[in-house]
Order: C-alpha cells, then sequence, then structure tokens
C-alpha cells in the first residue's frame, strides 16, 4: 500500500466550482505539504503544515486554502476554481524533527484541469 | 531570495553518462538533494549530499558539490532507457538554528535514446 494517497487522481470541472483535493498518508509524519507542478516552472509550495496547529503559506498561496484534519490528512481546497490553477498538484509528508535530512515523500499526483 | 537553476533537457544515447547541473544561491544550505519524477509519478528522493561534503558516490550515481561555486551535479554512469524522468535539484537553506523548506528547480528532463 502507498505510503502518501491522494484522491482524486484526475479532476475536470469549471470555473467558479470548489474542488476539494485529499491528502493521507501512513508514515505518521509531522510535516505535511502541498505543491503544485506545471510544465517549465517546476514545483511550487503552496501551503504547508509542522503539526496539526501549525498552518503556513507557502510561495503561490492565493486561491487555496488548507485544513490539516489530523496528523495523516491534509486537505487542499480551491474555492473558486479558475483556469490557471489548472496543474499537477502534489502532496509531501516529511519527518525532520531538527537538523538533518529533509526527505519527503511524495503522493502520486492529482491532475487538476479547470475549464 | 533563494533560487535554483537547472537546465530543462538533457538527451543522453543508452550507455552513455550524463550529467545534470544545477545552480543554487543560498550558501546556508546544509544539505543539497536530486530528486526523480518519473512519467505519471510523484518525486522519489535519489540522493543527497551534506554541504560539507564534495562528493557521494552511490553505484551509478556521483554527486559533486562546489560549495564555492554553488554547483551541484549529477552524473548517472551507463545511463539506460529506464533512466528518462526529469531531475530535480533541491535544497534546504537554514535560517537561524532551524531548517527551511525545500526549494526545488525546475527540473531536468532526461530522455534516454537507444
Amino acid at each position: 500500500d502507498a505510503d502518501v494517497t491522494q484522491t482524486p487522481r484526475n479532476r475536470i470541472t469549471k470555473t467558479g466550482k470548489r474542488i476539494m483535493l485529499e491528502c493521507s498518508q501512513t508514515k505518521g509524519h509531522d510535516r505535511m505539504y502541498w505543491y503544485r507542478q506545471d510544465p517549465g516552472l517546476g514545483l511550487r509550495l503552496i501551503y504547508y503544515s509542522f503539526d496539526v496547529k501549525d498552518i503556513n503559506k507557502g510561495e503561490i498561496s492565493d486561491g487555496y486554502s488548507v485544513s490539516r484534519q489530523a496528523q495523516a490528512k491534509f486537505s487542499l481546497s480551491l474555492e473558486s476554481a479558475i483556469p490557471n490553477q489548472t496543474a499537477l498538484y502534489f502532496c509531501a509528508t516529511s519527518d525532520l524533527g531538527g537538523v538533518g535530512i529533509d526527505t519527503q515523500y511524495f503522493g502520486p499526483g492529482t491532475r487538476l484541469t479547470v475549464l | 531570495g533563494e533560487d535554483v537553476e537547472q537546465s530543462l533537457f538533457l538527451s543522453v544515447r543508452e550507455g552513455d553518462s550524463s550529467v545534470i547541473n544545477c545552480t543554487y544561491t543560498d550558501s546556508s544550505s546544509t544539505y543539497l538533494y536530486w530528486y526523480k519524477q518519473e512519467p505519471g509519478a510523484g518525486l522519489q528522493l535519489l540522493t543527497y549530499i551534506f554541504s560539507n561534503m564534495d562528493m557521494k558516490q552511490d553505484q551509478r550515481l556521483t554527486v559533486l558539490l562546489n560549495k564555492k561555486d554553488k554547483h551541484l551535479s549529477l552524473r548517472i554512469a551507463d545511463t539506460q532507457t529506464g533512466d528518462s524522468a526529469i531531475y530535480f535539484c533541491a535544497e534546504t537553506p537554514y535560517y537561524g538554528g532551524s531548517q527551511g523548506n525545500l526549494i526545488f528547480g525546475k527540473g531536468t528532463k532526461l530522455s534516454v535514446k537507444p
């Protein structure tokens, strides 16, 4: 079984709709992240959470919101989707407790298309 | 701000060596990473190097770090078609006693021709 799962894997929606992307992990990690990937732009950080009570904006948080329902679950919402939010979205987890290697474990991605 | 730069494409013949280069701007980086993304999949950590090292070898992979020039490279020996993927360089800056989040480059798409 995958350690980091994302649902849905693919979603097509219309402009103005509310969309929620979900991420679950079984690794027991405290840290969770949401990234978007666009061709030629690499990965950009949307939001991150270091524990259930800690939510932080990343590089490109405008138009997005998140909810950390439990240590294992981190959801990304688009309140009113727009076409330039069409992208591949990745959830990741890590367990960096202090100084050390910040290995991030990625989910398989959600391909979102906003028409 | 921090920036990580990579060329976007690299094409090699099967059996040749591949060298993927990366430059970064933040001299406080403690760890530098190479992630691999195969088609249709998420990213997986391939290897990493601590900033006080200048070389790390792991089977077909060799990572070279030139801290003075802030240059990182990944060499894949005897490149195979299964190595075709996007390779991301990433760093973690170090601020005020703690590590920042990963900063990714845009990724280098490696194409291996038979």
